[in-house]
C-alpha cells in the first residue's frame, strides 16, 4: 500500500456536530483529494489540494472544508454533519495529479444519525 | 451532472470466461483513462490506463478498448477468475486537478 493513513477508519457522530477526518501520507505527493463513495455514485471529489496552502472545491464541496498546512496532512472538515453526508471518504494522492496514477486510502466509514 | 457513464451496475461470468465493462463520456477534452478495481474495505487501486492516441492497450488478461470518435472506452478480462470478483470503475480525466469516475460495476466470477 501506498503511504496512505486516513483516521479515523469509522466514526458514528450525530447530526450537526463538526467532523474532521485525517489523510496523512508519507509519499510528499504533491497532489491530495477527498472522494465520498455512494452506491450509484461511484466516487465523487469533494475538495482537492495542488500544495501547502493551495486547495480547490470539487464537485459535491457543499457542506465541507479542507485545509492543509503541511505537505503530509489534508484535513476534511463537515462543519455540521448531516444525514445526507454519511458515506464512505477516500483520500487520494498523486505525483502529478489525476491525470496519472492516483493511490487511494483505505477509507473512512462516517455515519450521521 | 454524469460525465462518464459506465454500464453494467452487475455483472457475473463464469471462470474462464470473458468480463466486459463499458464506459462512455461526453466531455472531448478528457484524455486519460483509467480504470480502478475495489475490493470490499480497501481503496480502489488502478489496474491499467489509456490515453487516447492508442485504441487499445493490454497488461495480461486486461484490456483497453478505446474508441475516441465515438467516445467510448470499455474493459476486458480474459479468462476471468474468482479472484478477480470486485467492483470496477473507469474514471476520465482532462486534467491533473480532476478525476471523474464512473457509477461502478460489481464483478462475480464464479468458480
Amino acid at each position: 500500500d501506498a503511504g496512505i493513513t486516513q483516521s479515523p477508519r469509522h466514526k458514528v457522530t450525530e447530526t450537526g456536530t463538526p467532523v474532521t477526518l485525517r489523510c496523512h501520507q508519507t509519499e510528499n505527493h504533491r497532489y491530495m483529494y477527498w472522494y465520498r463513495q455512494d452506491p450509484g455514485h461511484g466516487l465523487r471529489l469533494i475538495h482537492y489540494s495542488y500544495g501547502v496552502k493551495d486547495t480547490d472545491k470539487g464537485e459535491v464541496s457543499d457542506g465541507y472544508s479542507v485545509s492543509r498546512s503541511k505537505t503530509e496532512d489534508f484535513l476534511l472538515t463537515l462543519e455540521s454533519a448531516t444525514s445526507s453526508q454519511t458515506s464512505v471518504y477516500f483520500c487520494a494522492i498523486s505525483v502529478q495529479g489525476m491525470n496519472t496514477e492516483a493511490f487511494f486510502g483505505q477509507g473512512t466509514r462516517l455515519t450521521v444519525v | 451532472q454524469q460525465q462518464v457513464k459506465q454500464s453494467p451496475q452487475s455483472l457475473i461470468v463464469q471462470k474462464g470466461g470473458i468480463s466486459i465493462i463499458n464506459c462512455a463520456y461526453e466531455n472531448t477534452a478528457f484524455d486519460y483513462f483509467p480504470w480502478y478495481q475495489q475490493f470490499p474495505g480497501k481503496g480502489p487501486a488502478l489496474l491499467i490506463a489509456i490515453r487516447p492516441d492508442v485504441s487499445e492497450k493490454k497488461e495480461g488478461r486486461f484490456t483497453i478498448s478505446f474508441n475516441k470518435s465515438a467516445k467510448q472506452f470499455s474493459l476486458h478480462i480474459m479468462d476471468s477468475q474468482p479472484g478477480d470478483s470486485a467492483t470496477y470503475f473507469c474514471a476520465a480525466s482532462g486534467s491533473a486537478r480532476q478525476l471523474t469516475f464512473g457509477s461502478g460495476t460489481q464483478l462475480t466470477v464464479l468458480p
